[in-house]
Formats: structure tokens, sequence, C-alpha cells
């Protein structure tokens, strides 16, 4: 399967721990996205890499979530002192990218809970 | 700021009926608008999609969009659903390609 991989698809961490997820997104694609879904709503857009430079950062972002693309390839997202509010399905996607054309190919998502 | 609005949270039909589901977005300049959609336990995945051109855009497995931008509005449409359309569905938008802004979703149910 050459689609977005995530990992783990599950995580369960106890509050104030810190936790991190991988994204490997398809291999030709530029363009890295970390969105967040919580139940009942749609995906929330997070961050976005281009290559391996951060270009965009939504408010929702605190300074406890940090995400990094080193190399341009895959990416992680790391949450620091997790607290309830932050269990959610959170979302990978890439995509190539021209100004009339593109499209995002979403990964499975990673749940986390924190208790 | 960008929004996307969805009419319906939950729509139940029968097979074989009509399908139309409700998108309104706020922006006031160009935008790009995509569906998505969400079958059970599978990724969300690009159902259609809207750059310019024909308002009427044409996507997979039946499914069209009309954008209307007088109205704000990309609505999702299908002629006959199938059981098999039972999933949910998102509304999209973006300003240039990066931020994109989803709806609430509509959870459709189809009964075989």
């Amino acid at each position: 399967d050459t689609g977005v991989s995530q990992d783990p698809r599950h995580k369960i961490t106890k509050r104030g721990q810190n936790v991190t997820f991988r994204c490997d997104p398809i291999s030709e694609h530029n363009r890295l996205y970390w969105y967040r879904q919580t139940l009942g709503q749609g995906p929330e857009f997070l961050t976005y890499f281009q290559n391996e430079a951060q270009l965009e950062k939504s408010r929702l972002l605190s300074d406890r979530f940090s995400a990094e693309r080193p190399k341009g390839s895959f990416s992680t997202l790391e949450i620091q002192r997790t607290e309830q509010g932050d269990s959610a399905m959170y979302l990978c996607a890439s995509s190539t990218w021209l100004a009339e054309d593109y499209e995002q190919y979403f990964g499975p998502g990673t749940r986390l809970t924190v208790t | 700021a960008q929004s996307v609005s969805q009419h319906n949270h939950h729509v139940i039909l029968s097979e074989a009926a009509s399908l139309e589901l409700g998108c309104n977005y706020s922006y006031g300049g160009t935008v790009n608008l995509f569906w998505y959609v969400q079958y059970p336990g599978q990724h969300l995945q690009l159902l259609l999609k809207y750059f310019s051109g024909d308002p009427l855009v044409k996507g997979i497995k039946g499914f069209e969009a009309e954008f209307i931008k007088s109205k704000f509005s990309f609505n999702l449409r299908k002629p006959s659903v199938q059981w098999s359309d039972t999933a949910e569905y998102f509304c999209a938008s973006d300003t240039g390609g990066f931020k994109t802004i989803f709806g609430a979703g509509t959870r459709l149910f189809v009964k075989a």
C-alpha cells in the first residue's frame, strides 16, 4: 500500500505525559498537513509543511504542540504535557500542489485517549 | 473568518431515493471547494472538487455538486442512492491550497 500511513493507530496516555505521532506521506508529495478531529466535528487544520518548511500553524496548535518534517519526508507531531482535551483523532494528509488542482490524501489517523 | 456550514447532521434515506446535502461557505473571495467521504472504517477520501470553470462538478460513484457563487453554496447531489453510500460526508473549502476548512459533516444512512 503506497498511501499515507500513520503510527501508532491508537495511543492511550495519562494526563501530563508526552506523546509523539508519526506520519509517512505518499513519497512524491511535497505538502503534508496535520488535522485534529473530535467527535461530531470535521477535521480542524493544525499545521502544514511544504517540503521541510512549516509554513502555517493554526492558533489551535498551542505551545504544547510541535510538528517537524526534518527531511521533507515523514513528519512527527508531538504533544507535551497532554491534557484530557487533547483526546481526539489526529489525521495526516499529503498532496502535491498545483495552484489550479490538488487533492489531499488522508491517512487512517491516530486516535489519542488521555486518561 | 472562513467557515463551512453543513445543513444536516444526519440524513436517513431509502435506497433509490435522491440525495442532496447542503453546504455553505463564508469566504467572499476565490475559493476551492471539496466534498470528502468517509466510509465506515475507512480513510477520508475525495469525492469531487471545484477550482474553476463549469460550476457543475462530477465526481466518483455518481455524485455531483453545483457551485452557486451568489448563494455561497456547493451542494452535493446523487439521483439514486445505494446502501453502499452509507457514510459520513464532509464539505470543505480553502483559499489557496493549504488551510482547508471542513464542515461538521453529515452522516448518511441508506436503508436497504
